[in-house]
C-alpha cells in the first residue's frame, strides 16, 4: 500500500462546477496535509494546508480533513480553465521530521 | 527575495560525469530541503536541513549524492558519476522554523538529463 495515494485522472470538470480531489493515507499519526498545484513542466505551487478534521476555505478552495477515515480532499469551486494542472497531495509523517510525503498528483482538466 | 531559487534550472550531462546544483532558500527559512521529481509521479524526499545540520536522509539517497549547507544558507546537491537514472527534476523547498505545518514552499526546480 503506498503512504499517499490519489487517483491519477484525468478528471474533466466543465467551466464553472465543482472540482473535487481526494486522497487518502496509510500513517494513521500523519499531523499536517497539504494541497500544492503544478502545472506542466513547472514546480508545486503550495495552495492549501490542514491539520484539524473538518473544512478549511480560502477563497474558491475548500480542504476537507477526516483523520478517523484517513482521508483528505480538496474543492475546487467556480472551476476555470486556468485551474487545470496536477494536484498532489502532500502528507507530513509521524515519524519522518518534517519531510513530506507526495501521492502522485490528480491531473484536474476543466473544459470550457 | 520573493522565494526559492535554484541554479541551473536545465542540466544536461553526459553519464559517468559529475553534476552539482545549488539552492538558494527564501531568506530567514532555517529548513531546506531536497526533492526528486519523475514524469508521472510526485516529489519524493532525499534530505533536508535545518540551519547547516543534515537532520534526515532518504534512503534514495545513494551514496553518489551528496548535499551540503555549510553556512546555514544556500545549499548545494552534487551527484557523482550520474546515471540515466538520475534524470528528473531536483527541487528545492525551504520552510521557516516554527509554526505547526512548517509549509514548504519549492523553488523552479533544476531539471537533469543524463544522455
Amino acid at each position: 500500500q503506498k503512504e499517499v495515494e490519489q487517483n491519477s485522472g484525468p478528471l474533466s470538470v466543465p467551466e464553472g462546477a465543482i472540482a473535487s480531489l481526494n486522497c487518502t493515507y496509510s500513517d494513521r499519526g500523519s499531523q499536517s496535509f497539504f494541497w500544492y498545484r503544478q502545472y506542466s513542466g513547472k514546480s508545486p505551487e503550495l495552495i492549501m494546508f490542514i491539520y484539524s478534521n473538518g473544512d478549511k476555505e480560502d477563497g474558491r478552495f475548500t480542504a476537507q480533513l477526516n483523520k478517523a477515515s484517513q482521508y483528505v480532499s480538496l474543492l475546487i469551486r467556480d472551476s476555470q480553465p486556468s485551474d487545470s494542472a496536477t494536484y498532489l497531495c502532500a502528507v507530513r509523517k509521524s515519524n519522518s521530521g518534517y519531510a513530506l510525503n507526495f501521492g502522485k498528483g490528480t491531473s484536474l482538466l476543466v473544459t470550457p | 527575495d520573493t522565494g526559492v531559487s535554484q541554479d541551473p534550472r536545465h542540466k544536461i550531462t553526459k553519464r559517468g560525469q559529475n553534476v552539482t546544483f545549488r539552492c538558494d532558500p527564501i531568506s530567514e527559512h532555517n529548513r531546506l530541503y531536497w526533492y526528486r521529481q519523475t514524469l508521472g509521479q510526485g516529489p519524493e524526499f532525499l534530505t533536508y536541513f535545518q540551519n547547516e545540520a543534515q537532520l534526515e536522509k532518504s534512503r534514495l539517497l545513494s551514496d553518489r549524492f551528496s548535499a551540503e549547507r555549510p553556512k546555514g544558507s544556500f545549499s548545494t546537491l552534487e551527484i557523482q558519476r550520474t546515471e540515466q537514472g538520475d534524470s528528473a527534476m531536483y527541487l528545492c523547498a525551504s520552510s521557516p522554523t516554527g509554526g505547526a505545518t512548517d509549509t514548504q514552499y519549492f523553488g523552479p526546480g533544476t531539471r537533469l538529463t543524463v544522455l
